[in-house]
């Protein structure tokens, strides 16, 4: 099974940038992997905010943006909020229909 | 407003089974599959499994580590999803959650705890 990499941890100041990144250990990240993105905060049920790469939902703030950078996918905030602290997870999708997280990263906005 | 109710989480002790339901509204149910996960106490998300709209077969799929022991099963008319779960492992301790297909939404989640 291949293995889905992230950063462990990233730190973002109020107002500024970051960029997630989600590898996997079989090659570049493609759309045929169909990339997700996850948030979720202490205590809650994940949310969805990014799917198939870059398709957001109607309660996914604007500020987020899916793509891919450098072979891997990539979630990108932009304008980081006080709210926007949590862990991240993204999730790959492999022949045979078995779906891979990655194992996330802790989100710090300070 | 799509909403997804888990319930059926206990503590239950090694070997034994459980079975947790999803109880989906505010969507056509049986046009879509449904997944489960789970998240071990301090853990990453995990995969458990998926079922399949009747129209695609109702077919299913599941992860390695509970292929054997765990079956998903819908019933349409009650718009319900069940995770049965057999053989428990202390290492099955976990949050439940169910899932729309994407997944898109997701349920609040329910605990089980296998303990002796």
């Amino acid at each position: 099974q291949a293995v889905v990499t992230q950063e462990p941890s990233l730190t973002v100041s109020p107002g500024g940038t970051v960029t997630l990144t989600c590898g996997s250990s079989a090659g570049a990240v493609t759309s045929g992997h169909h990339p997700y993105w996850f948030q979720q905060k202490p205590g809650q049920a994940p949310r969805t905010l990014i799917s198939d790469t870059s398709d957001k939902h109607s309660w996914t703030p604007a500020r987020f943006s899916g793509s891919f950078l450098g072979g891997k996918a990539a979630l990108t905030l932009s304008g980081a909020q006080p709210e926007d602290e949590a862990e991240y997870y993204c999730l790959l999708s492999y022949s045979g229909a078995r779906p891979v997280f990655g194992g996330g990263t802790k989100l710090t906005v300070l | 407003e799509v909403q997804l109710v888990e319930s059926g989480g206990d503590l239950v002790q090694p070997g034994r089974s459980l079975r947790l339901s999803c109880t989906a509204s505010g969507f056509m149910f049986r046009d879509y599959a449904m997944s489960w996960f789970r998240q071990a106490p301090g853990k990453g998300l995990e995969w458990v499994g998926f079922i399949g709209s009747k129209a695609y077969g109702g077919t299913t799929e599941y992860a390695a580590s509970v292929k054997g022991r765990f079956t998903i099963s819908r019933d349409d008319s009650k718009t319900i999803v069940y995770l049965q779960m057999s053989g428990l492992k202390t290492e099955d301790t976990a949050v439940y959650y169910c899932a729309r297909e994407g997944p898109d939404y997701w349920g609040q989640g329910t605990l089980v705890t296998v303990s002796s």
